[in-house]
């Protein structure tokens, strides 16, 4: 099975301030990839950072960052000195690599920042 | 850029109807999906193809079914249309890569489908 589980269906924070989107997946698969995209008012999808399940460091993309646990199937995103600009459903999303490569996403996070 | 097209962003269709939602993409991409979205239930993969007249079920594949015969083109077919398939449908597609860093999909601006 492959699935992806967004716990957090809304959050809100002040401009400026950390926040952290949840995610647990589950796959019977070892070699697979994370994904976080963001989708805003416009509709259109867009990555935002991107991991390797066998790579143990942390990715960062500027104020994005991963807090992956793969034993745990945790897949957590942190956005640092949150902008207005940053205002979007959250997506997080697994491919399975081998074989026909199926990506699956989670029920998002209606994510906004407050002046 | 690479550009992922969908041939409507509104459409209003009817009980019964059949419709047919296109999706083009411009990068020789193996790997295109199609996906509705409802609120509180995030993306649910419909069907997907990783080539040409190859196509897998998703999740939610029932009153849907898919056409690829070329590579740039994936349709999404609903047979007979009924309300609940009123929806937003996305279309996306990626290479088929062997690199996290090379199968990021792209997607399509969505088509919002309401059924009457």
């Amino acid at each position: 099975a492959q699935t992806v589980t967004q716990s957090q269906p809304e959050m809100s924070v002040q401009e400026a301030e950390t926040v952290t989107l949840s995610c647990t997946y589950d796959t019977s698969e070892n070699n697979y990839y994370l994904f976080w995209y963001k989708q805003p008012p416009s509709r259109q999808m867009i990555l935002v950072i991107r991991q390797e399940a066998y790579k143990q460091q942390n990715a960062t993309e500027n104020r994005f960052s991963v807090n992956f646990q793969k034993a745990a199937k945790s897949f957590s995103l942190k956005i640092s000195d949150s902008q207005l600009g940053d205002t979007a459903m959250y997506f997080c999303a697994s491919l399975h690599v081998q074989g026909a490569q199926k990506l699956v996403f989670g029920q998002g996070t209606r994510l906004t920042i407050n002046p | 850029d690479v550009k992922v097209t969908q041939s409507s962003r509104y459409l209003v269709k009817r009980t019964g109807e059949k419709v047919f939602l296109e999706c083009v993409q411009d990068m020789d991409h193996e790997n295109m999906f199609w996906y509705r979205q409802d609120p509180g239930l995030g993306l649910r993969l419909i069907y997907f193809s990783y080539d040409v007249k190859m196509k897998e079920k998703g999740d939610i594949p029932e009153g849907y079914s898919v056409s690829r015969e070329k590579k740039e083109r994936f349709s999404l077919i609903l047979e007979s249309a009924s309300t609940n398939q009123t929806s937003m449908y996305l279309c996306a597609s990626s290479l088929r890569g062997t690199s996290v860093m090379n199968t990021e999909a792209f997607f399509g601006q969505g088509t919002r489908l309401t059924v009457v």
